[in-house]
Protein backbone atom coordinates (compact mmCIF):
# COMPACT_ATOMS: atom_id res chain seq x y z
CA UNK A 1 0.00 0.00 0.00
CA UNK A 2 2.60 2.61 0.95
CA UNK A 3 4.48 1.94 -1.93
CA UNK A 4 2.78 5.05 -4.48
CA UNK A 5 2.61 7.90 -3.00
CA UNK A 6 0.59 10.69 -4.83
CA UNK A 7 -0.09 14.49 -3.22
CA UNK A 8 -2.27 15.92 -2.80
CA UNK A 9 -5.26 14.29 -2.36
CA UNK A 10 -7.19 17.65 -3.45
CA UNK A 11 -6.37 20.18 -5.52
CA UNK A 12 -7.94 23.22 -7.13
CA UNK A 13 -6.84 24.70 -9.96
CA UNK A 14 -7.38 28.21 -11.25
CA UNK A 15 -8.09 29.87 -14.42
CA UNK A 16 -4.92 30.25 -16.64
CA UNK A 17 -2.75 28.32 -14.03
CA UNK A 18 -0.16 25.45 -13.93
CA UNK A 19 -0.39 22.94 -11.25
CA UNK A 20 1.78 20.37 -10.53
CA UNK A 21 0.94 16.56 -8.90
CA UNK A 22 3.12 14.62 -7.41
CA UNK A 23 4.13 10.67 -7.95
CA UNK A 24 6.97 8.96 -5.56
CA UNK A 25 7.05 5.32 -5.40
CA UNK A 26 9.57 3.75 -3.51
CA UNK A 27 9.26 -0.09 -5.36
CA UNK A 28 12.60 0.52 -7.45
CA UNK A 29 9.86 0.24 -10.23
CA UNK A 30 11.45 1.02 -13.80
CA UNK A 31 8.56 1.79 -15.15
CA UNK A 32 5.69 5.01 -14.34
CA UNK A 33 2.09 6.10 -15.63
CA UNK A 34 -0.28 9.03 -15.51
CA UNK A 35 -3.64 7.95 -15.77
CA UNK A 36 -6.83 10.27 -15.73
CA UNK A 37 -10.57 8.84 -14.49
CA UNK A 38 -13.56 11.14 -15.44
CA UNK A 39 -16.54 10.11 -13.40
CA UNK A 40 -18.04 6.35 -14.03
CA UNK A 41 -15.20 6.07 -16.79
CA UNK A 42 -12.11 3.99 -17.51
CA UNK A 43 -8.59 5.27 -17.06
CA UNK A 44 -6.63 6.58 -20.48
CA UNK A 45 -3.09 7.09 -20.27
CA UNK A 46 -1.32 10.13 -20.26
CA UNK A 47 2.41 9.78 -20.24
CA UNK A 48 4.16 6.97 -19.06
CA UNK A 49 8.21 6.44 -18.55
CA UNK A 50 9.99 2.92 -19.38
CA UNK A 51 13.42 4.55 -17.90
CA UNK A 52 14.77 7.90 -15.93
CA UNK A 53 15.20 10.90 -18.35
CA UNK A 54 13.03 8.88 -21.23
CA UNK A 55 9.00 9.30 -21.33
CA UNK A 56 6.41 8.99 -24.20
CA UNK A 57 3.54 10.35 -24.46
CA UNK A 58 -0.20 8.30 -23.77
CA UNK A 59 -3.71 8.57 -25.17
CA UNK A 60 -4.51 12.21 -23.82
CA UNK A 61 -1.35 14.06 -23.61
CA UNK A 62 -2.23 17.13 -24.91
CA UNK A 63 -2.36 20.10 -22.17
CA UNK A 64 -0.19 17.94 -19.76
CA UNK A 65 3.47 17.40 -19.52
CA UNK A 66 5.91 15.51 -17.38
CA UNK A 67 9.57 14.66 -16.11
CA UNK A 68 11.20 11.77 -14.84
CA UNK A 69 14.68 13.08 -13.44
CA UNK A 70 14.84 10.57 -10.70
CA UNK A 71 13.60 6.80 -10.80
CA UNK A 72 11.26 7.78 -8.14
CA UNK A 73 9.75 10.68 -9.27
CA UNK A 74 7.31 10.91 -11.85
CA UNK A 75 5.70 14.73 -11.61
CA UNK A 76 2.40 15.17 -13.67
CA UNK A 77 1.90 19.00 -14.96
CA UNK A 78 -1.46 20.21 -15.62
CA UNK A 79 -1.08 23.13 -18.04
CA UNK A 80 -3.51 26.02 -18.41
CA UNK A 81 -3.66 24.28 -21.94
CA UNK A 82 -6.08 21.47 -20.48
CA UNK A 83 -9.26 23.13 -20.49
CA UNK A 84 -10.99 20.55 -19.00
CA UNK A 85 -8.37 19.22 -15.89
CA UNK A 86 -11.38 18.29 -13.71
CA UNK A 87 -10.88 14.65 -13.00
CA UNK A 88 -9.06 11.96 -10.92
CA UNK A 89 -5.57 11.63 -11.80
CA UNK A 90 -3.79 8.32 -10.72
CA UNK A 91 -0.23 7.27 -11.07
CA UNK A 92 1.32 3.83 -11.18
CA UNK A 93 4.60 1.66 -11.92
CA UNK A 94 5.31 -1.53 -12.30
CA UNK A 95 8.55 -3.46 -13.11
CA UNK A 96 8.97 -6.19 -16.19
CA UNK A 97 10.38 -9.21 -15.65
CA UNK A 98 13.95 -9.55 -16.58
CA UNK A 99 17.00 -11.92 -15.90
CA UNK A 100 17.22 -10.30 -12.25
CA UNK A 101 13.92 -8.87 -11.38
CA UNK A 102 10.67 -10.65 -10.81
CA UNK A 103 7.87 -9.50 -13.15
CA UNK A 104 5.70 -7.10 -11.21
CA UNK A 105 2.50 -6.05 -12.16
CA UNK A 106 1.18 -2.44 -12.18
CA UNK A 107 -0.21 -1.11 -9.02
CA UNK A 108 -1.51 2.43 -8.47
CA UNK A 109 -1.56 5.38 -5.75
CA UNK A 110 -4.28 6.25 -4.38
CA UNK A 111 -4.79 9.11 -6.75
CA UNK A 112 -5.25 13.31 -6.52
CA UNK A 113 -8.58 14.92 -7.49
CA UNK A 114 -8.39 18.11 -9.38
CA UNK A 115 -11.12 20.30 -9.98
CA UNK A 116 -11.17 23.72 -11.29
CA UNK A 117 -11.77 27.07 -8.67
CA UNK B 1 -3.88 0.62 -31.23
CA UNK B 2 -5.71 -1.93 -28.64
CA UNK B 3 -9.20 -0.98 -27.74
CA UNK B 4 -11.11 -3.23 -25.11
CA UNK B 5 -14.51 -3.18 -24.32
CA UNK B 6 -16.54 -4.48 -21.31
CA UNK B 7 -19.94 -5.51 -20.60
CA UNK B 8 -22.16 -5.19 -18.65
CA UNK B 9 -21.68 -1.52 -17.42
CA UNK B 10 -23.80 -2.32 -14.38
CA UNK B 11 -24.74 -5.91 -12.85
CA UNK B 12 -26.83 -6.52 -10.03
CA UNK B 13 -26.53 -9.85 -8.16
CA UNK B 14 -28.13 -11.55 -4.86
CA UNK B 15 -25.78 -12.26 -2.35
CA UNK B 16 -24.52 -16.05 -2.55
CA UNK B 17 -25.51 -15.27 -6.62
CA UNK B 18 -22.29 -15.26 -9.31
CA UNK B 19 -21.41 -12.16 -11.26
CA UNK B 20 -19.34 -12.46 -14.51
CA UNK B 21 -18.45 -9.76 -16.62
CA UNK B 22 -17.20 -9.82 -19.83
CA UNK B 23 -13.99 -8.16 -21.81
CA UNK B 24 -13.38 -8.32 -25.67
CA UNK B 25 -9.85 -7.03 -27.02
CA UNK B 26 -9.21 -6.02 -30.80
CA UNK B 27 -4.86 -6.57 -30.69
CA UNK B 28 -3.78 -10.57 -31.26
CA UNK B 29 -0.53 -9.52 -30.15
CA UNK B 30 -2.02 -8.62 -26.81
CA UNK B 31 -0.67 -11.30 -23.80
CA UNK B 32 -1.52 -9.51 -20.37
CA UNK B 33 -4.96 -9.21 -19.15
CA UNK B 34 -5.36 -7.63 -15.59
CA UNK B 35 -8.54 -7.07 -13.73
CA UNK B 36 -9.08 -4.10 -10.94
CA UNK B 37 -11.57 -3.71 -8.10
CA UNK B 38 -12.14 -0.01 -7.74
CA UNK B 39 -14.12 1.24 -4.46
CA UNK B 40 -15.77 4.55 -4.72
CA UNK B 41 -12.94 7.56 -4.36
CA UNK B 42 -10.30 4.45 -4.02
CA UNK B 43 -7.37 3.29 -6.18
CA UNK B 44 -8.47 0.36 -8.41
CA UNK B 45 -6.59 -2.46 -6.94
CA UNK B 46 -5.36 -5.93 -8.52
CA UNK B 47 -7.59 -8.76 -8.18
CA UNK B 48 -6.16 -11.53 -10.72
CA UNK B 49 -4.79 -11.50 -13.83
CA UNK B 50 -3.65 -14.04 -16.67
CA UNK B 51 -1.18 -14.35 -19.08
CA UNK B 52 -2.22 -15.47 -22.95
CA UNK B 53 -0.50 -19.18 -21.98
CA UNK B 54 -2.98 -20.04 -20.38
CA UNK B 55 -6.72 -20.55 -20.63
CA UNK B 56 -7.73 -20.33 -16.90
CA UNK B 57 -6.70 -18.77 -13.57
CA UNK B 58 -8.52 -19.43 -10.45
CA UNK B 59 -8.22 -17.38 -6.87
CA UNK B 60 -10.61 -18.34 -4.42
CA UNK B 61 -14.25 -17.04 -5.32
CA UNK B 62 -12.50 -14.99 -8.16
CA UNK B 63 -11.66 -16.82 -11.68
CA UNK B 64 -10.85 -15.40 -14.81
CA UNK B 65 -10.89 -17.18 -18.52
CA UNK B 66 -9.48 -16.26 -22.03
CA UNK B 67 -10.06 -17.50 -25.23
CA UNK B 68 -7.08 -15.77 -27.49
CA UNK B 69 -9.01 -17.12 -30.78
CA UNK B 70 -12.26 -15.14 -29.53
CA UNK B 71 -10.30 -12.58 -28.46
CA UNK B 72 -12.17 -11.98 -25.21
CA UNK B 73 -11.90 -13.01 -21.34
CA UNK B 74 -13.99 -12.90 -18.52
CA UNK B 75 -14.43 -12.39 -14.41
CA UNK B 76 -16.18 -14.95 -12.55
CA UNK B 77 -17.21 -14.40 -9.21
CA UNK B 78 -18.35 -16.86 -7.08
CA UNK B 79 -20.99 -16.67 -3.68
CA UNK B 80 -20.46 -13.15 -3.86
CA UNK B 81 -20.65 -10.82 -0.82
CA UNK B 82 -21.72 -7.48 -0.09
CA UNK B 83 -17.99 -6.16 0.15
CA UNK B 84 -17.85 -7.85 -3.55
CA UNK B 85 -19.80 -4.47 -4.65
CA UNK B 86 -17.17 -1.90 -6.32
CA UNK B 87 -16.34 -1.43 -10.24
CA UNK B 88 -14.63 -3.82 -11.94
CA UNK B 89 -11.73 -2.94 -14.42
CA UNK B 90 -10.33 -4.94 -17.03
CA UNK B 91 -7.34 -4.13 -19.38
CA UNK B 92 -4.94 -5.75 -22.01
CA UNK B 93 -1.66 -5.24 -22.95
CA UNK B 94 1.37 -6.42 -24.48
CA UNK B 95 3.55 -7.17 -22.03
CA UNK B 96 6.92 -7.51 -23.12
CA UNK B 97 10.09 -9.15 -20.61
CA UNK B 98 13.17 -7.64 -20.87
CA UNK B 99 11.10 -4.14 -21.91
CA UNK B 100 9.88 -1.30 -19.61
CA UNK B 101 6.68 -0.27 -20.20
CA UNK B 102 3.72 -2.00 -20.10
CA UNK B 103 0.66 0.49 -21.86
CA UNK B 104 -2.16 -0.65 -20.65
CA UNK B 105 -5.82 -0.31 -22.13
CA UNK B 106 -8.84 -0.03 -19.99
CA UNK B 107 -12.23 -1.44 -20.59
CA UNK B 108 -15.08 1.22 -19.66
CA UNK B 109 -15.42 -0.22 -15.98
CA UNK B 110 -18.92 -2.48 -14.59
CA UNK B 111 -20.61 -1.39 -11.61
CA UNK B 112 -21.41 -4.52 -9.47
CA UNK B 113 -24.10 -4.17 -6.80
CA UNK B 114 -24.70 -7.36 -4.28
CA UNK B 115 -27.68 -6.90 -2.84
CA UNK B 116 -28.00 -8.90 0.65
Amino acid sequence: DGGITQSPKYLFRKEGQNVTLSCEQNLNHDAMYWYRQDPGQGLRLIYYSQIVNDFQKGDIAEGYSVSREKKESFPLTVTSAQKNPTAFYLCASDQPGTGNHKDQPQHFGDGTRLSIL
Amino acid sequence: GENVEQHPSTLSVQEGDSAVIKCTYSDSASNYFPWYKQELGKRPQLIIDIRSNVGEKKDQRIAVTLNKTAKHFSLHITETQPEDSAVYFCAASIRLIKAAGNKLTFGGGTRVLVKP
